[in-house]
């Protein structure tokens, strides 16, 4: 299996412009997350899915964040107007299941820069 | 709300030295505890978990960890570094009871020298 892929792996956008993060799950796997990291804040859950559905959004910052996963193979997080506090790295994760008997499989990341 | 602390940002050690990272957790139960690795560039890999049992747990790449109640931590230790090694490790909780997230510290970097 590739692992989890996400795309773009770099992102440098202007301010007020639309982001969208992809993100491909490995297969079979029912949960997937969606994380940013920040030098200031660490890394932090943004939200996350099983089997496609939102579980838990309480970690997106704001309404101009949001994720969908239209099916099980892959999901968005999506930035409308973007900001410069949003530069961050932003990464996908995906499980078989939850909890600590299932690992969480990290993609590689999608560094974003909004200036 | 439980937490995670790293109290070291940086750390910087000579090849072929012993390593240790320490990781402090907030919280009342025993939790369950992780250890992942960030190589540059690359997302996070996990290294080792502990649930119950066996306090010394044992992880991929030589590392382990020894998980002790009465001090609150789950210190990472490595016998002997290798310029390989150079990279982020992040201490992770998750809740007995709500499994679903992993709380991360603030990470550690870890510079080797030959």
């Amino acid at each position: 299996d590739a692992g989890v892929i996400q795309s773009p792996r770099h992102e440098v956008t202007e301010m007020g412009q639309e982001v969208t993060l992809r993100c491909k799950p490995i297969s079979g796997h029912d949960y997937l997350f969606w994380y940013r990291q920040t030098m200031m804040r660490g890394l932090e859950l943004l939200i996350y899915f099983n089997n496609n559905v939102p579980i838990d959004d309480s970690g997106m910052p704001e309404d101009r964040f949001s994720a969908k996963m239209p099916n099980a193979s892959f999901s968005t997080l999506k930035i409308q107007p973007s900001e410069p506090r949003d530069s961050a790295v932003y990464f996908c994760a995906s499980s078989v299941g939850t909890g600590p008997y299932n690992e969480q499989f990290f993609g590689p990341g999608t560094r974003l820069t909004v200036l | 709300a439980q937490s995670v602390t790293q109290p070291d940002i940086h750390i910087t050690v000579s090849e072929g030295a012993s390593l240790e990272l320490r990781c402090n957790y907030s919280y009342g139960a025993t939790p369950y505890l992780f250890w992942y690795v960030q190589s540059p560039g690359q997302g996070l890999q996990l290294l080792l978990k502990y649930f119950s049992g066996d306090t010394l747990v044992q992880g991929i790449k030589g590392f382990e960890a020894e998980f002790k109640r009465s001090q609150s931590s789950f210190n990472l230790r490595k016998p002997s570094v290798h310029w390989s090694d150079a990279a982020e490790y992040f201490c992770a909780v998750g809740e007995p009871y709500n499994t679903d997230k992993l709380i991360f510290g603030t990470g550690t970097r870890l510079q080797v020298f030959p």
